[in-house]
């Protein structure tokens, strides 16, 4: 079982509410992820993140915001919500030591439901 | 960026058998190429990797080819169980090295 939390698992919110999604991951792990997942869909790069203090963009146009003050938090956050934010948002972690070819250790994610 | 194909189509086999899936891609070559199961509501978890030098990979009952000339990866269970029914997904770094980018999956079902 991978050391890497996500909360709330299940969120239902109004439009135009600001949210935030928490990640934690306890491994030290540098470089952290976000992916978003529709059913039956690829999971597409929302955000990602070498280490603190460093965000970039991913492929997927996202209107959500993330930060990384602390190695072990990565949280991201939506200013208001909207009924198309509504899918399953997934934190991912991997480290940086040996090489570039290690797996990422995945969350149990984050469904959310904006009516 | 990288296409990446897999069995649009649920695969269903009988329990003790090999069941087979498939990942093909496009555009450049990948370093790497990973396999993650994912369970419904949960996130992926990783199963195998192998290297753009390697062209087999395994792991207790999996099995992983990679084929660089057909760009295409195989990834068996054999023996399968129904505790292996899930989605499977095929991943590649991406062409900056910096993530990966996923395939939609191929759902496995195995029946008793």
């Amino acid at each position: 079982e991978a050391d890497i939390y996500q909360t709330p698992r299940y969120l239902v919110i109004g439009t135009g509410k600001k949210i935030t999604l928490e990640c934690s991951q306890t491994m030290g792990h540098d470089k952290m992820y976000w992916y978003q997942q529709d059913p039956g869909m690829e999971l597409h790069l929302i955000h990602y993140s070498y280490g603190v203090n460093s965000t970039e963009k991913g492929d997927l146009s996202s209107e959500s915001t993330v930060s990384r003050i602390r190695t072990e938090h990565f949280p991201l956050t939506l200013e208001s919500a909207r009924p198309s934010h509504t899918s399953q948002y997934l934190c991912a972690s991997k480290t940086d030591g040996g090489g570039s070819y290690n797996e990422q250790f995945f969350g149990p994610g984050t469904r959310l439901t904006v009516l | 960026s990288q296409k990446i194909e897999q069995n649009s189509e649920a695969l269903n086999i009988q329990e003790g058998k090999t069941a087979t899936l498939t990942c093909n891609y496009t555009n450049y070559s990948p370093a790497y190429l990973q396999w993650y199961r994912q369970d419904p509501g949960r996130g992926p978890v990783f199963l195998l990797l192998i290297r753009e030098n390697e062209k087999e990979k395994r792991k207790e009952r999996l099995k992983v080819t990679f084929d660089t000339t057909l760009k295409q990866s195989l990834f068996h269970i054999t023996a399968s169980q129904p505790a292996d029914s899930a989605t499977y997904l095929c991943a590649l770094d991406t062409d900056s090295g910096y993530a990966l980018n996923f395939g939609k999956g191929t759902s496995l079902l195995v029946t008793p």
